[in-house]
């Protein structure tokens, strides 16, 4: 069975540029949550999404956003680009909200560059 | 104030010996999960093990164990008999609800890095 997959792997992009970055989950799996993990810190919450509706944000601007499809896959979309989105993007996948223990499976993550 | 707290940025530990990985939490919800993660160099977060806050017993997943002691609020990693290939930054993520939206969250640690030594 396909894990998580994550694309592209890695990214180089402009200062003001716009990105999108896609996942797909694990076959079965209805949630997606994406986090941004910057050199050296642990994985900050950017979104999670469930049955295509948004189910929590975390910290993040505006030029955040994502969206999740009929099949479950999911984008992250971040705009305006800034040095500081320099980061390991992950994404998440689980049959629920992980309200109990699901098991959390991560993709090996979308390395942006931002210059 | 941080959720989770990792103290050790680093471990130096020798082959088949064991290793303690702290790590403390802060929460005021009566019902939450701590995990731990494994992240080689390659980036993907591996699962080890999971702790319930209502679970009796201490988990463990082969030569993973949580040492759980829930007055403390400390959630330790222990693991048994290193190999080599344990070499890799750990980190400590306790679950949170989010309170707008009805979802859950991971909130990690700083992490540890461990190195496994001949």
């Amino acid at each position: 069975d396909a894990g998580v997959t994550q694309s592209p792997t890695h990214l180089i992009k402009t200062r003001g540029q716009q990105v999108t970055l896609r996942c797909s989950p694990i076959s079965g799996h209805k949630s997606v949550s994406w986090y941004q993990q910057v050199l050296g810190q642990g994985p900050q919450f950017i979104f999670q999404y469930y049955e295509k509706e948004e189910r929590g944000r975390g910290n993040f601007p505006d030029r955040f956003s994502a969206r999740q499809f009929p099949n479950y896959s999911s984008e992250l979309n971040v705009n305006a680009l800034l040095l500081g989105d320099s980061a390991l993007y992950l994404c998440a996948s689980s049959p629920g909200t992980g309200a109990v223990h699901y098991g959390y499976t991560f993709g090996s993550g979308t390395r942006l560059t931002v210059v | 104030a941080q959720k989770i707290t990792q103290t050790q940025p680093g471990m130096f530990v020798q082959e088949k010996e064991a290793v303690t990985l702290d790590c403390t939490y802060d929460t005021s919800d009566p019902s939450y999960g701590l995990f731990w993660y494994k992240q080689p160099s390659s980036g993907e977060m591996i699962f080890l093990i999971y702790q319930g806050s209502y679970d009796q017993q201490n988990a463990t997943e082969g030569r993973y164990s949580l040492n759980f002691q829930k007055a403390r609020k400390s959630a330790n990693l222990v693991i048994s008999a290193s190999q080599l290939g344990d070499s890799a930054m750990y980190f400590c993520a306790m679950r949170e609800p989010i309170l707008t939206g009805g979802g859950n969250k991971l909130t990690f640690g700083t992490g540890t890095q461990l190195k496994v030594e001949l």
